[in-house]
């Protein structure tokens, strides 16, 4: 079974300040990963994804994530937050049928 | 262009009552699916259509019954609704392939009383 551990529920961090949000995942093969955002009131987009290649993989809107494999982890990272940034993280894991973490809600302080 | 509209955005009801959630969108993709996203923000799959045949049918009641007229509109009809129905329920859709990108609609935010 298919299955994502999100272990921060809520992050604060200061404007400029770098960002990390952690993703454990289980999943029986290769995985599909991705990280999704969710701006208050909004649907979901995507930040970016993951299956094969390098495992540091660029997205949108200055993230990037890492790959590894033998932690099972697939960490979201920005070096340096903007204020609209706050909003709610998803990570999720599958190939057809995607299956999402709890979210970190993610607060940037002046 | 919105890529993927929800209607209505908010619908309040009493217990009891009928209602729908219309989904489209104008990606050309030909696989749709239903999401509901509980109050504590947990996000799970409920359906998934594609060209118009039902593929993923999770553990939902059978007061919930999707209906997809064409690759580009999945409908969601909801009976008798109950107060553990209030939610917000996401439309997404994507090209057929595993690891596609989903592309969500603006969710619908449902309030049963």
């Amino acid at each position: 079974a298919q299955s994502v551990t999100q272990p921060d529920i809520h992050i604060t961090v200061s404007e400029g300040a770098s960002l990390e949000l952690r993703c454990n995942y289980s999943y029986g093969a290769t995985p599909y990963l991705f990280w999704y955002v969710q701006s208050p009131g909004q649907g979901l987009q995507l930040l970016l994804k993951y299956f094969s290649g390098d495992t540091l993989v660029q997205g949108i809107k200055g993230f990037e994530a890492e790959f590894k494999r033998s932690q099972s982890s697939f960490n979201l990272r920005k070096p340096s937050v903007h204020w609209s940034d706050a909003a709610e993280y998803f990570c999720a894991v599958g190939d057809y049928k995607l299956s999402f973490g709890a979210g970190t809600t993610v607060t940037v302080r002046a | 262009d919105t890529a993927v509209s929800q209607t209505p955005k908010y619908l309040v009801t009493q217990m009891g009552n009928d209602k729908s959630i219309k989904c489209e969108q104008n990606l050309g993709h030909d696989t749709m699916y239903w999401y509901k996203q509980d109050s504590k923000k947990f996000l799970k799959i409920m359906f998934s259509y594609n060209n118009k045949e039902l593929i993923i049918n999770e553990t939902v009641p059978n007061r919930f019954s999707p209906k997809s007229p064409d690759k580009a509109h999945l409908n969601l009809h909801i009976n008798s609704l109950e107060l553990g129905d209030s939610a917000v329920y996401f439309c997404a859709s994507d090209t057929q392939g595993a690891g596609e990108t989903q592309y969500f609609g603006p969710g619908t935010r449902l309030l049963v009383l």
